[in-house]
């Protein structure tokens, strides 16, 4: 089946500071990953995501992913975090062919001044 | 741009009543979906459309019903409410292998 892990429900980092929110994947087969992101009372948008062209996603607002299929994981990363940032992230993943995306549980990103 | 509209956003029913949640997009998309959001349980797929005249259940269907109205409109329907659906309901669709566009969700509490 296809499911995605967040490790971590809450993540806070200093303005400034490296992002990095955790995703692995479980898959037979390479998927489709994607990031996306939900501002407060808000839908969610797309950050990104990974179709098989290449490992390092670039994204929106400067977030980017690589995709490890040594690890089966789809990290996000932004070099600084700004205050704009604090929001929840959401990592999916959809099987080759497939129509449904699987959402993981979230990673709710705190921006500490 | 309108994008993805659900209607209402906001809503409260009694445990029994019934209700439906609109959904229309403007993107001229041929898959639909009914996701519902819980805190820790992020979003899981209750129904999906992937085109016009199709509709399939998702991970989470018992409690709920829809109808693909036409290629615009996807419609959620509660027939019985229970306090388990207090939830937030998400709409959304997509073209072929495209990215999902969302509404802006609906908050239903059932007391």
């Amino acid at each position: 089946a296809q499911s995605v892990t967040q490790l971590g429900s809450h993540v806070s980092v200093s303005e400034g500071a490296l992002v990095l929110l955790r995703c692995n994947y479980s898959s037979s087969v390479p998927p489709y990953l994607f990031w996306y992101v939900q501002y407060p009372n808000q839908g969610l948008q797309l950050l990104l995501k990974y179709t098989s062209a290449a490992t390092l996603v670039k994204g929106i607002n400067g977030f980017e992913a690589e995709f490890k299929k040594s690890e089966t994981s789809f990290h996000l990363t932004k070099p600084s975090a700004h205050m704009s940032d604090a929001a929840e992230y959401f990592c999916a993943v959809r099987k080759t062919g497939a129509n449904n995306l699987f959402f993981g549980t979230g990673t709710r990103l705190t921006v500490i001044p | 741009n309108a994008g993805v509209t659900q209607t209402p956003k906001f809503q409260v029913l009694k445990t029994g009543q019934s209700m439906t949640l609109q959904c229309a997009q403007d993107m001229n998309h041929n898959s639909m979906y009914w996701y519902r959001q819980d805190p820790g349980m992020g979003l899981r797929l209750i129904y999906y459309s992937a085109s016009e005249g199709t509709t399939d259940k998702g991970e989470v269907p018992n409690g709920y019903n829809v109808s693909r109205l036409n290629k615009r409109e996807f419609s959620l329907r509660l027939e019985s409410a229970a306090p388990s659906q207090t939830s937030v309901y998400f709409c959304a669709s997509k073209q072929g292998a495209g990215e999902l566009f969302f509404g802006e969700g609906s908050r239903l509490t059932v007391l």
